[in-house]
């Protein structure tokens, strides 16, 4: 399972887009990208999954560069109850019984 | 559809004891795993398993253990509890064998061990 990077933190204010972004320089070709979403003593919630190009769901867009070294979570018009951690993980397909959890990037949304 | 079910919730345990938990899965998902949250090492694998059996594990002493009903039902058993089992546990369901799928979680059964 390829091995990510993304910031410890990030501040941000309500009605800002917010964009995390996250490395994952050995991504294998099976591999797809996935960002989960988990508030204290809660379980992560899936936000959004892509393999190439841009993905776009009702809470965020996805946006994966043709090398797919890296790719960028947007949220858009964060509001406070997007305070949160963020996890970008990379794994194969089939992998979903197997995550592999980076510390995450937490996102404080400020009024 | 009802998501992942865990029970109890909340549990407070001794030193050397043994404890429980219980994951219900999403109808039709066949995978369960789980996870240990704590502060200090984050979110880490725990065990999978699939059809009853265990089909991946992490880095866990084998005081952790687990299984899966043929309802794929799960449970995972701590013997032996030490201080440091303190933690949130999480049990996710999913189906494993497409890649474009994601995995659920439930809310985490929290274990206090005094």
């Amino acid at each position: 399972l390829a091995k990510t990077t993304q910031p410890i933190s990030m501040d941000s204010y309500e009605g800002q887009e917010v964009n995390i972004t996250c490395s994952h320089n050995n991504i294998a070709t099976n591999d797809y990208i996935t960002w989960y979403q988990q508030f204290p003593s809660q379980g992560p919630r899936f936000i959004i999954q892509g393999y190439k190009t841009k993905v776009t769901n009702e809470v965020a867009s996805l946006f994966i560069p043709a090398d797919r070294k890296s790719s960028t979570l947007s949220l858009p018009r964060v509001s406070l109850s997007d305070t949160a951690v963020y996890y970008c993980l990379v794994g194969e397909g089939g992998s979903q019984g197997n995550l592999i959890f980076g510390k995450g990037t937490k996102l404080s949304v400020k009024p | 559809k009802a998501g992942v079910t865990q029970t109890p919730r909340y549990l407070i345990k001794t030193r050397g004891q043994q404890v429980t938990l219980s994951c219900s899965p999403i109808s039709g998902h066949r995978s369960v795993s789980w996870y240990q949250q704590t502060p200090g090492q984050g979110l880490q694998f725990l065990f999978e398993y699939f059809s009853e059996t265990q089909r991946n594990k992490g880095n866990f002493p084998g005081r952790f253990s687990g299984r899966q009903f043929s309802n794929s039902r799960s449970e995972m058993n701590v013997s032996t509890l030490e201080l440091g089992d303190s933690a949130l546990y999480l049990c996710a369901s999913s189906l494993p064998d497409r890649g474009d799928t994601e995995a659920f979680f439930g809310q985490g059964t929290r274990l206090t061990v005094v």
